[in-house]
């Protein structure tokens, strides 16, 4: 069965400093990976997607997620956090004939102090 | 200009009520989800629906039941609610008709549940 893991829990940073997320999942197919992301009281966005081509996938926010599928890794990163990057980050992966069912990682809690 | 709307935002009940919530997308999208994120946060599909066809049903109990009357709503009806019920429940659509799925499903904003 697919399953997405998401290595941190809760990740504390202080404005400016380097973020990398980690984002791991198990499936043997073709895959579409996602970064959402959920500020707080609030509903879930899409951050960036990834389908095909270029491994390395710019979205919203300055953020940038680098497919490795050697590693079966999905990694988001951003150069320089600000506190309004304070949310919750879901990895989601989908493949092929699921019907677009989204499998979630288990979240990672970003906190940034000002 | 609301994309996915839900209602209510908040619900909260006693054990062994009936409840709805419901869910209008305007986007045109084709197909419709229920998802449900519980106390950890952790989301779980729970039934999608594509052109009023249930496409996915995972292992939900039988007390929820979903109802798509046409293509831009899903409903979802909980019957006998139970402790454990409680959870945000949030709804998705997306645009194809749920074969490759390259597309991107656009959440509403969500409705907590609490059952006391």
């Amino acid at each position: 069965a697919q399953s997405v893991s998401q290595h941190n829990h809760h990740v504390i940073l202080s404005e400016a400093a380097s973020l990398e997320l980690g984002c791991n999942y198990s499936y043997g197919g073709t895959v579409n990976l996602f970064w959402y992301v959920q500020y707080p009281g609030q509903h879930l966005q899409l951050l960036l997607k990834y389908f095909s081509g270029d491994p390395l996938v710019k979205g919203i926010k300055g953020f940038e997620a680098e497919f490795i599928k050697s590693k079966f890794s999905f990694n988001l990163r951003k150069p320089s956090v600000q506190w309004s990057d304070t949310a919750e980050y879901f990895c989601a992966v989908n493949s092929y004939n699921q019907g677009g069912k989204l499998i979630f990682g288990q979240g990672t809690e970003l906190s940034v102090k000002p | 200009d609301t994309a996915v709307s839900q209602t209510p935002k908040y619900l909260v009940t006693q054990m062994g009520n009936d409840k709805s919530i419901k869910c209008e997308q305007n986007l045109g999208h084709d197909t419709m989800y229920w998802y449900k994120q519980d106390s950890k946060k952790f989301l779980k599909i729970m039934f999608s629906y594509n052109n009023k066809e249930l496409i996915i049903n995972e292992t939900v109990p039988n007390r929820f039941s979903p109802k798509s009357p046409d293509k831009a709503h899903l409903n979802l009806h909980i019957n006998s609610l139970e402790l454990g019920d409680s959870a945000v429940y949030f709804c998705a659509s997306s645009p194809l008709s749920g074969g490759p799925s390259t597309d991107t499903q656009y959440f509403g904003p969500g409705t907590r549940l609490t059952v006391l």
